[in-house]
């Protein structure tokens, strides 16, 4: 099984200020990583796809970078309703796998 | 407009039964892999299962396999998830999800498995 490894698990940030996120997979996955964001008591939603295809409708501030092993999710300017819980997942071989989720908090 | 509507959650007792259900609307369901995701409380998100457009294949995390089985009607657009021999560490909101890249996503059914 492949392991995502993600981090940190929480960042404290600013609004304005510049996150980036990391997932590494245990294997090479090529690009078949997605991203999620997620707020308390919602279904995840789809941020990037294919490692760094923003998903229609989410703000250009989400980027993603990387493939084989180590990936990026970096928001250029964080806005008040970014903060929240970003998930990577990695759809290269079942079983899929989660990362553990970054919860992205107010300093 | 994408809509996934799980059903089927509950209270259940430990080594029960429950079936979960999903209905969906807004895309051709018969030509799309299909998933379950689930996220105990307070906790992070675990894929289950998906199945194949036509259900020739289905893929399990281990900690399921022999558990629970996943199914599909495409006359019908409904995705299920029969689980038998539910544990405490089950408990979790079940999500139902389109495709093999889990892009769109319900709102999730609540499972409870307590005495």
């Amino acid at each position: 099984d492949i392991q995502m490894t993600q981090s940190p698990s929480s960042v404290s940030a600013s609004v304005g200020d510049r996150v980036t996120i990391t997932c590494r997979a245990s294997q090479g996955i090529s690009s078949w990583l997605a991203w999620y964001q997620q707020k308390p008591g919602k279904a995840p939603k789809l941020l990037i796809y294919a490692a760094s295809s923003l998903q229609s409708g989410v703000p250009s501030r989400f980027s993603g970078s990387g493939s084989g092993t180590d990936f990026t999710l970096t928001i250029s300017s964080l806005q008040p309703e970014d903060f929240a819980t970003y998930y990577c997942l990695q759809t290269n071989s079942f079983p899929l796998t989660f990362g553990g989720g970054t919860k992205v908090e107010i300093k | 407009e994408v809509q996934l509507v799980e059903s089927g959650g509950g209270l259940v007792q430990p080594g029960g039964s429950l079936r979960l259900s999903c209905a969906a609307s807004g895309f051709t369901y018969s030509t799309y892999w299909m998933s379950w995701v689930r996220q105990p409380p307070g906790k992070g998100l675990e894929w289950v299962a998906n199945i194949k457009q036509d259900g020739s294949e289905k893929y399990y995390v281990d900690s399921v396999k022999g558990r629970f089985t996943i199914s599909r009607d495409n006359a019908e657009n409904s995705l299920f998830l029969q689980m038998n021999s539910l544990r405490p560490d089950d408990t979790a909101v079940y999500y139902c999800a389109r495709g093999k890249d889990v892009r769109y996503w319900g709102q999730g059914t609540l499972v409870t498995v307590s005495s």
